[in-house]
C-alpha cells in the first residue's frame, strides 16, 4: 500500500524568512496530493493541493511543487507569519473520495517574531 | 454553509458508559468519514459512508459503531471503551466523486 514520509518533523523560521516541507511517497498510482494545516485544539484543514497532471500550484504565500517521475512533493510558504505556526501534514491518495487518503507524519512548524 | 460540525467538544465517559459523538454537513457532501488522531500522530480513517452506506470499515473494534442517518448526519455510537480509546475524533466530509476532504474541529474524547 501507499507510504508518505515527510520532512523535517519540526522547522523553526524566523518571522518573515521561507519555509519548506518535503514529502516522498510510494504507490505511482496515487494522483492527488493535499496539505493541511492543524492548529492546536483545530480539525485539519485543507490549504493547497495538487493533482499529477500539474508541476506546480501556488495559492498567494504557499506553494506545492510536484515532481511525480521521482515521488516527491514539496509545501513552500513564504514571509512567513506568526500565524503559520501549526502542524503541516502532506497527504496521498486516488482522485475519488473511495481512495484512501494517506497522511505523512506531519512537520511542526514554529515562526518566531 | 461551508463547514463541518462536531458536538460535544469535549466528552469523558468511564469505561461502562454509552455515548455518541455526532457531526453535521450542509455542503451537499455525500461522502462522509470518521477518523481518529492520537496526540502529535496524523488522522487514522475509521469509516467511510458513501450516500449513507457504509462503504469503508478499516478493521475498527465492535465498541465503535457508525451511523449515518441522512446525507447530512453522521453518528459515531461508542460503548465499553477503553482508556487507549482516548483521542481526537475527526469527521469530514467530501463530494462523492472528488478527493478533497474537509474536516470538522473535532470531539475530545477522555475515557475513564
Amino acid at each position: 500500500g501507499e507510504n508518505v514520509e515527510q520532512h523535517p518533523s519540526t522547522l523553526s523560521v524566523q518571522e518573515g524568512d521561507s519555509a519548506v516541507i518535503k514529502c516522498t511517497y510510494s504507490d505511482s498510482a496515487s494522483n492527488y496530493f493535499p496539505w493541511y494545516k492543524q492548529e492546536l485544539g483545530k480539525g485539519p484543514q485543507l490549504i493547497i493541493d495538487i493533482r499529477s497532471n500539474v508541476g506546480e500550484k501556488k495559492d498567494q504565500r504557499i506553494a506545492v511543487t510536484l515532481n511525480k517521475t521521482a515521488k516527491h512533493f514539496s509545501l513552500h510558504i513564504t514571509e512567513t507569519q506568526p500565524e503559520d505556526s501549526a502542524v503541516y501534514f502532506c497527504a496521498a491518495s486516488g482522485e475519488t473520495s473511495y481512495d484512501k487518503v494517506i497522511f505523512g507524519p506531519g512537520t511542526s512548524l514554529s515562526v518566531i517574531p | 454553509d461551508t463547514e463541518v460540525t462536531q458536538t460535544p467538544k469535549h466528552l469523558v465517559m468511564g469505561m461502562t458508559n454509552k455515548k455518541s459523538l455526532k457531526c453535521e454537513q450542509h455542503m451537499g457532501h455525500r461522502a462522509m468519514y470518521w477518523y481518529k488522531q492520537k496526540a502529535k500522530k496524523p488522522p487514522e480513517l475509521m469509516f467511510v459512508y458513501s450516500y449513507e452506506k457504509l462503504s469503508i470499515n478499516e478493521s475498527v473494534p465492535s465498541r465503535f459503531s457508525p451511523e449515518c442517518p441522512n446525507s447530512s448526519l453522521l453518528n459515531l455510537h461508542l460503548h465499553a471503551l477503553q482508556p487507549e480509546d482516548s483521542a481526537l475524533y475527526l469527521c469530514a466530509s467530501s463530494l462523492s466523486a472528488a478527493p478533497e476532504q474537509f474536516f470538522g474541529p473535532g470531539t475530545r474524547l477522555t475515557v475513564l
